[in-house]
């Protein structure tokens, strides 16, 4: 079935430190969406990108969609202590319905 | 405001006691499904619906029993809970597909003893 690595599984930087956490599926997915779940919380959805060699910027964050469609990047310019949480990945193969969503990386910023 | 609400937030049970986890969108979405999470096991599908009286497994169904008879509810229903089904809970909608945004609801964090 269908697969998708996050790398890395945890990430510490010095606040201001950029940040890219890495996403590979092992099937190429029809899109693939971003979530940020901060400690505590709920996974709340960042971006979709659905186009092959996609990139859209929000602010400090950069995502982008490779051209194969099997892998995607998420990139923090100068992070800041609000940036803390975990950054899944997720995407249905082909017609599938079940999304398969990374384990996630986990982004701790330090003051 | 638009918002998934799941109940009860915290709940510890024994086993083997039959247990229901209410979800509720007032989103009008076609589509609701239910995640566990599991520390360094991501998020894992276990059933989803994509409209009333239309339901399906995910990746992790076993143990698990679901129903959408109203559009804007999807409870989950575990008949005879294991300490194995201890984790965060999580219920999603989205407006026609699972190929659009999710929005997750707060979790339900549940420990069988």
């Amino acid at each position: 079935g269908q697969q998708v690595m996050q790398i890395p599984q945890y990430q510490h930087v010095q606040e201001g430190e950029d940040f890219t956490t890495y996403c590979n599926s092992s099937t190429t997915l029809s899109n693939i969406q971003w979530y940020k779940q901060r400690p505590g919380g709920h996974p709340v959805f960042l971006i979709q990108l659905v186009k092959s060699g996609e990139v859209k910027k929000q602010k400090r964050l950069t995502f982008q969609f490779g051209e194969a469609k099997k892998n995607s990047s998420l990139h923090i310019t100068a992070t800041q202590t609000t940036d803390v949480g975990t950054y899944f990945c997720a995407g249905p193969s082909g017609g599938s319905y079940i999304p398969t969503f990374g384990r996630g990386t986990s982004l701790i910023v330090h003051p | 405001e638009a918002q998934v609400t799941q109940n009860p937030r915290y709940l510890i049970t024994v086993t083997g006691k039959k247990l229901t986890v209410t979800c509720s969108q007032n989103m009008n979405h076609e589509y609701m499904s239910w995640y566990r999470q599991d520390p360094g096991l991501g998020l894992r599908q276990i059933y989803y619906s994509m409209n009333v009286e239309v339901t399906d497994k995910g990746d992790v169904p076993e143990g698990y029993k679901v129903s959408r008879k109203e559009k804007r509810n999807f409870p989950l229903i575990l008949e005879s809970p294991s300490p194995n089904q201890t984790s965060l809970y999580f219920c999603a909608s989205s407006p026609r597909t699972i190929q659009e945004t999710q929005y997750f609801g707060p979790g339900t964090r549940l420990l069988v003893l």
